[in-house]
């Protein structure tokens, strides 16, 4: 079964420095989202993107972070100076809309950032 | 704005016996989808089973099924015969219409299975 994938599984960074977290939605999937999980906390929406821009972000998702697909595959995330608070699970999610069935979002297995 | 509540923070469960999860939203959309998510020790979220608000008819997945009570705004997960693998915690989410249609979780139910 095609599943979205994640790299780095875990990335520990110094505080100030830039991350991109990486991460290959399934194939035909047309629609691909960013989320985090602070330890302990529920999940939050960062982003969404479609289209080659995004269709929406929530506030948590200032000017420190950018997204992009640059080929066909990849999707990144990418936070330009990283704080203590950006410590946390992030997902990547995609999801495909066929003939009007929705089937949900599928999660890639997350990267652990640690910010230090 | 959408939200998810899960009044639940841990429940626990014998094996082979079955469990309900409880979850609530708020939300003035009358088309929308609501899904259950497990997520091990490893941090994965897996989609385990998923509503369509407009159909009536309860939504099952082999061992589990949801009790969708839409005029209350509950979407309770039912697990039968559980197992040990199905330790893990448990978040309701919310699919907004429009936009997006981006997911908003409750904050998880941990769901510990004793042998």
């Amino acid at each position: 079964e095609p599943e979205v994938t994640q790299t780095p599984s875990h990335q520990v960074t110094q505080m100030g420095q830039e991350v991109i977290l990486r991460c290959v939605p399934i194939s035909n999937h047309l629609y691909f989202y960013w989320y985090r999980q602070i330890l302990g906390q529920k999940v939050e929406f960062l982003v969404s993107f479609y289209n080659n821009e995004i269709s929406e972000k929530s506030e948590i998702f200032d000017d420190q972070f950018s997204v992009e697909r640059p080929d066909g595959s990849n999707f990144t995330l990418k936070i330009r100076s990283t704080k203590l608070e950006d410590s946390a699970m992030y997902f990547c999610a995609s999801k495909v809309l066929a003939g009007g069935t929705y089937y949900g979002q599928y999660f890639g297995p997350g990267t652990r950032l640690t910010v230090t | 704005a959408q939200t998810v509540t899960q009044s639940q923070p841990e429940m626990s469960v014998q094996e082979a016996e079955t469990v309900t999860l409880s979850c609530t939203y708020d939300t003035s959309e009358s088309d929308y989808y609501l899904f259950w998510y497990k997520q091990p020790p490893s941090r994965q979220m897996i989609l385990v089973i998923r509503q369509e608000a407009y159909k009536q008819q309860n939504a099952t997945e082999n061992r589990f099924s949801v009790n969708f009570q839409k005029a209350a705004k509950s979407f309770s997960l039912k697990i039968s015969d559980s197992q040990l693998g199905d330790a893990a915690m448990y978040f309701c989410a919310y699919r907004t219409q429009g936009g997006s249609e981006k997911l908003v979780f409750g904050k998880g139910t941990k769901l510990t299975v004793n042998p």
